[in-house]
């Protein structure tokens, strides 16, 4: 049981290019999310998807666009990347119940970005 | 969702246990206390959860008042991997679909050999 999986976990990106993290899950969660972590400002959420087939805005969601093809997996793209997406990039997710997400979130071990 | 309060620090000795408390007076009847933590460069952990009754699982155990006022992470064995920023959160059990948790500052402990 691997849990939540990130690949890649570093990655240099000069700007204008582009990019997609994967995300992996082998715990059957139907709800997945993927955060950014940078220094003094906490996760942000950027997008989040509540089953396969189905993806949704975030709070940070600009610059980034994500599918969910299949169950297990979330993919988070770049399109053209900016140095202000310089950060460290979480994948979670988390069982449901009745339609709603437990708050018993499980991480990956992050990828982190950087972007000259 | 309720305000949670913790100590910026603390130390502990390795071997000993490490008592991290938080206060969330403004807690409301159907909000769980949530436990993670954040060892460095590494994603965030879930560690425990409970509501009213203390509870523990193979990493820790939560003690939490009878008024449910403030509660207390115990590491019973700190080891050196224990080092880590410890958040406590205060949500209901279950959350909509921008279910995104949200972490304050938390408590760096600091295991000492």
């Amino acid at each position: 049981n691997a849990g939540v999986t990130q690949t890649p976990k570093f990655r240099v990106l000069k700007t204008g290019q582009s990019m997609t993290l994967l995300c992996a899950q082998d715990m059957n969660h139907e709800y997945m999310y993927w955060y950014r972590q940078d220094p003094g400002m906490g996760l942000r959420l950027i997008h989040y998807s509540v089953g396969e087939g189905t993806t949704a805005k975030g709070e940070v969601p600009d610059g980034y666009n994500v599918s969910r093809l299949k169950k297990q997996n979330f993919l988070l793209g770049l399109e053209s990347a900016a140095p202000s997406q310089t950060s460290v990039y979480f994948c979670a997710s988390s069982r449901h119940t009745g339609g709603l997400s437990s708050y018993e979130q499980y991480f990956g071990p992050g990828t982190r970005l950087t972007v000259t | 969702d309720a305000k949670t309060t913790q100590p910026t620090s603390m130390d502990c000795a390795e071997g000993r246990a490490a008592n991290l408390p938080c206060n969330h007076s403004t807690i409301s009847g159907n909000e769980y206390v949530y436990w993670y933590r954040q060892i460095h460069s590494q994603g965030p952990q879930y560690i425990i959860h409970g509501l009213k009754n203390n509870e523990t699982n193979e990493m820790a155990s939560l003690i939490i008042t009878e008024d449910r006022k403030s509660s207390t992470l115990i590491l019973p064995h700190a080891t050196l991997r224990d080092t880590a920023v410890y958040y406590c959160i205060v949500r209901v059990k279950y959350g909509g679909a921008t279910n995104k948790l949200i972490f304050g500052t938390g408590t760096l402990l600091a295991v000492q050999p």
